[in-house]
């Protein structure tokens, strides 16, 4: 089993509908986690860090269950400008270990 | 502007051909990090640095060495490269600490390994 595993997608999605996508991780002790979004052939670029509580940015819902290890992220009103690569980034241990989930690609449609 | 740049952005060579690839930070990040990316693997660490002097293995360190001789600068090198370190590469600095500090990435290099 992979340390972090995503959907495999890719969602295709119209214009305005709202898309989740799930994270799971493996290392109970992880303290850190990161959704990063990538553009193609671009760098990863942070899109938001999740905090316990859950947290929100504008259209962007991230969540945290630690009891289930899982990570979720929930885009609504979709942009076509929110067409990337969405990775789940999950901290080793204390330290600088990072581990980046393999993605989840979303396409959106005019 | 801070950023973290890269050089070069896009490397063919041949197979044992020792290679450098640059990493440059100028925001004073005490941590930098390596990273590869191939399809269907997702970024893997290949070293990471806590400090001038520091560094320590990622997932995926063999055939790679690095060196951390100045805080801005973290260079990866490729002693004898093969076909199986083809990939993109990107290097990537935050502060040391606080555990949800981003990371910001540099624009990746393409190195092929013929």
């Amino acid at each position: 089993r992979k340390e972090v595993e995503q959907d495999p997608g890719p969602f295709n999605v119209p214009e305005g509908a709202t898309v989740a996508f799930n994270c799971t991780y493996s290392n109970s002790a992880s303290q850190s986690f990161f959704w990063y979004r990538q553009d193609c052939r671009k760098e990863p670029k942070l899109l938001m860090s999740v905090y316990s509580s859950g947290n929100e940015d504008g259209r962007f819902t991230a969540q945290l269950n630690r009891a289930s290890q899982y990570i979720s992220l929930l885009i609504r009103d979709s942009k076509l400008s929110d067409s990337a690569t969405y990775l789940c980034v999950v901290n080793r241990n204390y330290g600088q270990n990072f581990v980046f989930g393999p993605g989840t690609r979303l396409s959106v449609l005019p | 502007e801070a950023q973290v740049t890269q050089n070069p952005r896009y490397l063919i060579t041949v197979t044992g051909k020792k290679l450098t690839v640059t990493c440059s930070q100028n925001m004073n990040h005490e941590y930098m990090s390596w990273y590869r990316q191939d399809p269907g693997l997702g970024l893997r660490q290949i070293y990471y640095s806590m400090n001038v002097e520091v560094t320590d293995k990622g997932d995926v360190p063999e055939g790679y060495k690095v060196s951390r001789k100045e805080k801005r600068n973290f260079p990866l090198i490729l002693e004898s490269p093969s076909p199986n370190q083809t990939s993109l590469y990107f290097c990537a600095s935050r502060v040391k600490d606080g555990y949800l500090y981003e990371q910001y990435f540099g624009p990746g290099t393409r190195l092929t390994v013929t």
